[in-house]
């Protein structure tokens, strides 16, 4: 079935560093991928996603890949924010009514 | 627009005790889903629906019950709740699919003694 690995956290860094948080899946078939977040307290939200292979999504700064020849879907932004400290989660979809999560990583910007 | 919203915010129950989870949306969605959070898990689908009066199970399925009599409630039943039960359940809908924006509520934190 389908399934979706992300790297373990917890990651800690300072502000203005480069983040990756590197998420890789298995699909049948052409899933649909997506990166969505989850700031304290809330629900998760829809960061950015992409539908096919080589589309970049791109969001707030966050931007992400799709490369179906490794079969990942990495999410990087340059230079983060205090603000951007929340759990971040990769997903995929492959047309089965079904959204698949990754376990989450959690993310926290010192100042 | 309210968008998702989840009632109660938190609860507690004793093994055995049934209870339902309010879930509602005002976008019209068709899809509506269940997730439960469990730390170092992510979210596990629980149930779907793809419209009115259609249901299907999801990934984790076993111990909760689903209804979609309307389009815009789908509630979570728990008919006898077990403390593997305790988690964060989260409702979310999109128009027609995952595939598209999925909107969440705020949660509901469950604890079952």
């Amino acid at each position: 079935g389908n399934s979706v690995t992300q790297m373990e956290g917890p990651v800690t860094l300072s502000e203005e560093a480069f983040l990756t948080i590197n998420c890789t899946y298995t699909a049948t078939g052409y899933p649909s991928l997506f990166w969505y977040v989850q700031y304290p307290g809330e629900g998760l939200q829809l960061l950015l996603k992409a539908t096919k292979a080589d589309d970049k999504g791109s969001n707030k700064g966050f931007e992400a890949t799709y490369r179906k020849e490794t079969t990942s879907f990495h999410l990087e932004k340059g230079s983060v924010q205090v603000s951007d400290s929340a759990v971040y989660f990769c997903a995929l979809s492959e047309g089965d009514y079904k959204l698949s999560f990754g376990a989450g990583t959690t993310v926290t910007v010192r100042a | 627009n309210a968008g998702v919203t989840q009632t109660p915010k938190f609860q507690v129950l004793k093994t055995g005790q049934s209870m339902t989870l309010q879930c509602a949306q005002d976008m019209n969605h068709e899809y509506m889903s269940w997730y439960r959070q469990d730390p170092g898990m992510g979210l596990r689908l629980i149930h779907y629906s793809v419209g009115a009066g259609i249901t299907d199970q999801g990934e984790v399925p076993n111990g909760y019950n689903v209804s979609r009599s309307t389009t815009e409630d789908f509630p979570l039943r728990l008919l006898s709740a077990a403390p593997s039960q305790t988690s964060v359940y989260f409702c979310a809908s999109s128009y027609n699919s995952p595939q598209e924006t999925q909107y969440f509520g705020p949660g509901t934190r469950l604890l079952v003694l």
